[in-house]
């Protein structure tokens, strides 16, 4: 069954501590992969699209990379508005536009 | 510069009652989808139309009713609300590119509290 599962579920760090996010994916041909950032009461906002293995893409103090089986969301030195729920999706060959959801990474970066 | 607008923000009413919520796209998109973010916040496709034809159909009630006046406007009209229906429901849209890649932008969100 194709699936995105983003971990940790929630994480905490403090102001400048650096990290990674996950989101570790199984489909049958990946068309892209997407992520996304939420804050709440808003709708997600747009961050990154990596079509294939070994790409990168960097914003700021975010660079998303990908494999054949996960994608990184990595946080270099955080500030407090980094704080947000990180969500990834991915589109899969064949499949109409339709993107599978992962239940994404509730992130809070104490001052 | 709203990109992707929704009306109301904010919908509170009663069981059994028939509400829609209104989304309007400025981007020159061909594609517009519905989603519902339940209370655990995964986001749930339920429809979507490109140039006004409709292309994703999940399942969903058939008191759930999408309709597309034109490729900018994408309406969700719901009957006969239940409890289970309180969300906040997403519009988005993308450019429609069937090769992958096709990048959807979110507009604010509409919650609906069904009481």
């Amino acid at each position: 069954e194709d699936q995105v599962t983003q971990s940790p579920e929630a994480l905490r760090l403090q102001e400048g501590e650096s990290s990674s996010l996950n989101c570790s994916y199984t489909v049958s041909g990946l068309r892209g992969l997407f992520w996304y950032r939420q804050d709440p009461g808003k709708g997600p906002e747009f961050l990154f699209t990596l079509y294939s293995a070994g790409e990168e893409k960097e914003k700021e103090r975010l660079k998303a990379t990908l494999t054949k089986k996960e994608s990184f969301l990595h946080i270099t030195a955080p500030k407090p508005e980094d704080s947000a729920t990180y969500l990834c999706a991915v589109q899969e060959a064949g499949n109409n536009r339709k993107l599978i959801w992962g239940l994404g990474t509730s992130l809070a970066v104490n001052p | 510069d709203t990109a992707v607008s929704q009306t109301p923000k904010y919908l509170v009413t009663q069981m059994g009652n028939d509400k829609s919520i209104k989304c309007e796209q400025n981007l020159g998109h061909d594609t517009m989808y519905w989603y519902k973010q339940d209370s655990k916040k995964f986001l749930k496709i339920m429809f979507s139309y490109n140039n006004k034809e409709l292309i994703i159909n999940e399942t969903v009630p058939n008191r759930f009713s999408p309709k597309s006046p034109d490729k900018a406007h994408l309406n969700l009209h719901i009957n006969s609300l239940e409890l289970g229906d309180s969300a906040v429901y997403f519009c988005a849209s993308s450019r429609g590119l069937a090769g992958g890649g096709d990048t959807q932008y979110f507009g604010p969100g509409t919650r609906l509290t069904v009481l």
